[in-house]
């Protein structure tokens, strides 16, 4: 069956831009996550969403940062006026439950010049 | 908090020797603990998971891993590497009773050689 799936794959942005970063999570999966992957460090946590509900996003880094899943099936990752530092691999991930296994996208490649 | 700690950020060996890949964690009580790897371009793969039971778990592809609560690891290995092992490997952390948001090490590159 379909797995997670992220588009676009990559992204260039100029600095300031807005970007939107989609996520199809797997058919029926109640939990889903973002992670931000930096060049050389492992992903790290942004926010999470059980069905349409966010319930934590303690890891978005600033209030340019901003996910949505309003029908608790696809999601955006909303970046305002995107900086340099915003680049990255932004991963998604959906799993069954909040305990089950994370199943992951291949990922978004965000670029800022 | 939890935290999870990665030793040797590239890891080269020859095609058929053992693997080795370290991973030690820090929690006021342990966590779950999983392997994720990453090949080029592509998401994360859950190569193997502990939560209870049995210490020495086993995964995809002839990787297992032990749990050992005395010395906070959970170490990788495998006993022959093959050329297609080359990848990133990422040891996560998630709070006991699953929680949320998986906690990641910095990750270990694989190199498998000829």
């Amino acid at each position: 069956g379909a797995g997670v799936s992220q588009s676009p794959r990559y992204k260039v942005a100029k600095r300031g831009q807005d970007v939107a970063l989609r996520c199809d999570p797997i058919s029926g999966h109640v939990s889903l996550f973002w992670y931000q992957q930096a060049l050389g460090q492992g992903p790290e946590f942004l926010t999470y969403f059980q069905n349409e509900a966010q319930l934590d996003k303690s890891g978005l880094p600033s209030d340019r940062f901003f996910a949505e899943r309003p029908e608790g099936s696809v999601s955006t990752l909303k970046i305002q006026r995107t900086q340099q530092e915003d680049s990255a691999v932004y991963l998604c991930a959906s799993s069954q439950g909040s305990i089950n296994e994370q199943f992951f996208g291949p990922g978004t490649r965000l670029t800022v010049l | 908090a939890q935290s999870v700690t990665q030793l040797g950020s590239h890891v080269s060996v020859s095609e058929g020797a053992l693997v080795l890949l370290r991973c030690n964690y820090s929690s006021s009580v342990p966590p779950y603990l999983f392997w994720y790897v990453q090949y080029p371009n592509q998401g994360l793969q859950l190569l193997l998971k502990y939560t209870t039971g049995a210490t020495l778990v086993k995964g995809i592809n002839g990787f297992e891993a032990e749990f050992k609560k005395s010395e906070t690891s959970f170490h990788l290995t495998k006993p022959s590497a093959h050329m297609s092992d080359a990848a990133e490997y990422f040891c996560a952390v998630t709070p006991t009773g699953g929680g949320n948001k998986l906690t990641f090490g910095t990750g270990t590159q694989l190199k498998v050689e000829l």
